[in-house]
């Protein structure tokens, strides 16, 4: 059973290009939750998502930053304009159910973002 | 809103020693939390979890320790082995809230001496 999966796993981009990442969750898993970690800090919530709606964005800052998860596919995480205080790595996470009925969340191996 | 902080950003022990790491957070309304074990250049992997109807519970080799009074919680790793190698965050979640996100603290970093 192939667990969670981010692509590409490093990514390269000037200052004002777009930056796609991609996560595909793990089998049987409708939850998806994206996170971000900046170098020697612990991760932070960014956007829970349900195919094809938002749950919670709280994290997610209100400019450049866009998240889906289709019925179909993977889920996104955009970054437009970016700029060099977004690099860091970006984590997907999927569980079965919501951490209401005790899903636990399951990350991939992440997508370093570097913005030159 | 939730915190969740570690006592020490460093932890050495020696190959075949117990080791403890140590967790606090702030927000009392907090009923979930979760250690994960991230090694170099991968994502966090799940260890063991708790909820906030437990004070203790056990794992292969871990043991996590919950401390409602004091917002205390501690992964206890027994025989530590050179693969234990990694930092080690506690994340925590109100799942009654409505909310889904975990927050986590910023990490423990465990070296074991050979």
């Amino acid at each position: 059973n192939a667990g969670v999966m981010q692509n590409p796993r490093h990514l390269v981009r000037r200052r004002g290009q777009e930056a796609r990442l991609r996560c595909s969750p793990m089998k049987g898993h409708s939850h998806v939750y994206w996170y971000r970690q900046l170098p020697e800090e612990g991760l932070k919530f960014m956007v829970y998502l349900q195919k094809e709606n938002i749950i919670d964005e709280s994290g997610m800052p209100k400019e450049r930053f866009s998240a889906e998860f289709p019925k179909e596919g993977p889920s996104i995480l955009r970054i437009q304009q970016v700029v060099r205080g977004d690099s860091a790595a970006y984590f997907c996470a999927s569980s079965p159910i919501g951490l209401a009925g005790r899903g636990t969340q399951y990350f991939g191996p992440g997508t370093r973002l570097l913005v030159l | 809103g939730e915190s969740v902080g570690l006592h020490l950003p460093t932890l050495s022990v020696q190959e075949g020693d117990n080791s403890i790491i140590n967790c606090a957070y702030s927000n009392s309304a907090s009923d979930y939390f979760i250690w994960y074990k991230q090694e170099s250049g991968k994502g966090p992997q799940f260890i063991i979890d708790i909820r906030s109807n437990m004070d203790k519970r056990q794992g292969q080799r871990v043991t996590v320790l919950l401390n409602k009074t004091v917002k205390h919680l501690s992964l206890q790793i027994a025989a530590t082995q050179p693969g234990d190698s990694a930092v080690y965050f506690c994340a925590g979640a109100e799942s009654g809230a409505g909310s889904y996100q975990l927050t986590f603290g910023k990490g423990t970093k465990l070296s074991v001496i050979p």
